[in-house]
């Protein structure tokens, strides 16, 4: 079974709305969670990292304060799109770390996000 | 340092044949392999993976095979079926932790 839950898996609203995107860990309790983004035919890109009970990791480039991550408890993580415009449209995916490490992480089934 | 290439970005196979995928990268303090199969909307899933300890692992029709010295490892996919269809992606982490950084991806197609 699923062992990364992530909702809802395609969003389609206005210019200026935000959105948010949970991502939930069934079988573990997860203290850091990774968020990707992907483009049409392209890589996974690395947007951030969650850290329960502290502030997220950010990769270089990414807006903090248009991609609010929030690591709610050791099961759930957020990432919200602040007033989302069409070129955040894309695919969002997130991830469990491997633990012990080294052993394969975990993807949700990713969100679309379609603004118009 | 961080980046690994992978090749052919696109690739198309009658059913049957073998499919073969490239990776090559360049940091030396990775040390886990994986090999991820994503279908269109759909999150990534791990194929199979590989540790610099051995040169081939092989599980069903998939085999990874890793060449240390010269810093590159393929996916082999025997006997390829419509159903393998995918984009696939190499990846790689080092002992630093489990980020992975990803290959570009190849689209792969099976013909019947």
């Amino acid at each position: 079974g699923a062992v990364v839950s992530q909702h809802p898996s395609w969003v389609i609203c206005k210019s200026g709305t935000s959105v948010k995107i949970e991502c939930r860990s069934l079988d573990f309790q997860a203290t850091t969670m990774f968020w990707y983004r992907q483009f049409p035919k392209q890589s996974l890109m690395l947007m951030a990292t969650s850290n329960e009970g502290s502030k997220a990791t950010y990769e270089q480039g990414v807006e903090k304060d248009k991609f609010l991550i929030n690591h709610a408890s050791l099961t759930l993580s957020t990432l919200t799109v602040t007033s989302a415009h069409p070129e955040d449209s894309s695919f969002y995916i997130c991830s469990t770390p491997a633990f012990p490490s080294h052993q394969p992480q975990h993807f949700g089934d990713g969100t679309r996000l379609s603004i118009l | 340092q961080q980046q690994v290439k992978q090749s052919p970005q696109s690739l198309i196979v009658q059913k049957g044949g073998i499919s073969i995928i490239n990776c090559a990268y360049e940091n030396t303090a990775f040390d886990y392999f994986p090999w991820y199969q994503q279908f269109p909307g759909k999150g990534p899933a791990l194929l199979i993976a590989i540790r610099p300890d051995v040169s081939e692992k092989k599980e069903g029709r998939f085999t990874i095979s890793f060449n240390k010295s010269a810093k590159q490892f393929s996916l082999h996919i025997m006997d390829s079926q419509p159903g393998d269809s995918a984009t696939y992606f190499c990846a790689a982490s080092g002992t630093s932790g489990s980020r992975l950084t990803f290959g570009e991806g190849t689209q792969l197609t099976v013909n019947p």
